[in-house]
């Protein structure tokens, strides 16, 4: 079945800096959204990419679809406080018919 | 709206016990889907919906069953719990492909 690798698992970052986390399929892609999870909270959409070589951006964060489909990456400038969390992407193999495909997740961790 | 609302917050149950997460949307979605979420396992799909009367089993369906009788309600059931169902069930609903889903706040379920 589809697989969708994340990495890295763990990421520590001084305040300012920035931050990349990269997600990959093992087959192509119909679609592929992007995730956030506070501590203790519940996973809440930030975006979802459709065309290949697809770029969108909001505020601080950037997210890419590679040409290929089969991979995609969201980096974040400057992070702040508030960009704690765990960052998963998810594929569709079907349009979203199928179901989606998480990723493990990328924990951010800030240190001021 | 209160999106989607997942009942009871916390269980405990019994090895070999079965019982009923209830999940229900007010957001007329057609897509609904089950997630465990497991420390370093990210979220992995149990089934899924993509319309009142149709499922479809995800990546971890064995223990568990589920039913789509209306657009709103998609419980999930445990047949026989296991130490192993120990998790944070996560129930998700999305209007349909290529629309990001939104999460319920969790149950999270311990067997012993």
């Amino acid at each position: 079945g589809q697989q969708v690798m994340q990495i890295p698992q763990y990421q520590h970052v001084q305040e300012g800096e920035d931050f990349t986390t990269y997600c990959n399929s093992s087959t192509t892609l119909s679609n592929i959204q992007w995730y956030k999870q506070r501590p203790g909270g519940h996973p809440v959409f930030l975006i979802q990419l459709v065309k290949s070589g697809e770029v969108k951006k909001q505020k601080r964060l950037t997210f890419q679809f590679g040409e290929a489909k089969k991979n995609s990456s969201l980096h974040i400038t400057a992070t702040q406080t508030t960009d704690v969390g765990t960052y998963f992407c998810a594929g569709g193999s079907g349009g979203g018919a199928d179901g989606l495909t998480f990723g493990k997740g990328t924990h951010l961790i800030i240190q001021p | 709206n209160a999106g989607v609302t997942q009942t009871p917050k916390f269980q405990v149950l019994k090895t070999g016990q079965s019982m009923t997460l209830q999940c229900a949307q007010d957001m007329n979605h057609e897509y609904m889907s089950w997630y465990r979420q497991d420390p370093g396992m990210g979220l992995r799909l149990i089934h899924y919906s993509v319309g009142a009367g149709i499922t479809d089993q995800g990546e971890v369906p064995n223990g568990y069953n589920v039913s789509r009788s209306t657009t709103e309600d998609f419980p999930l059931r445990l047949l026989s719990a296991a130490p192993s169902q120990t998790s944070v069930y996560f129930c998700a609903s999305s209007p349909g492909q290529f629309y990001g889903y939104t999460f319920g706040s969790g149950t999270r379920l311990t067997v012993v």
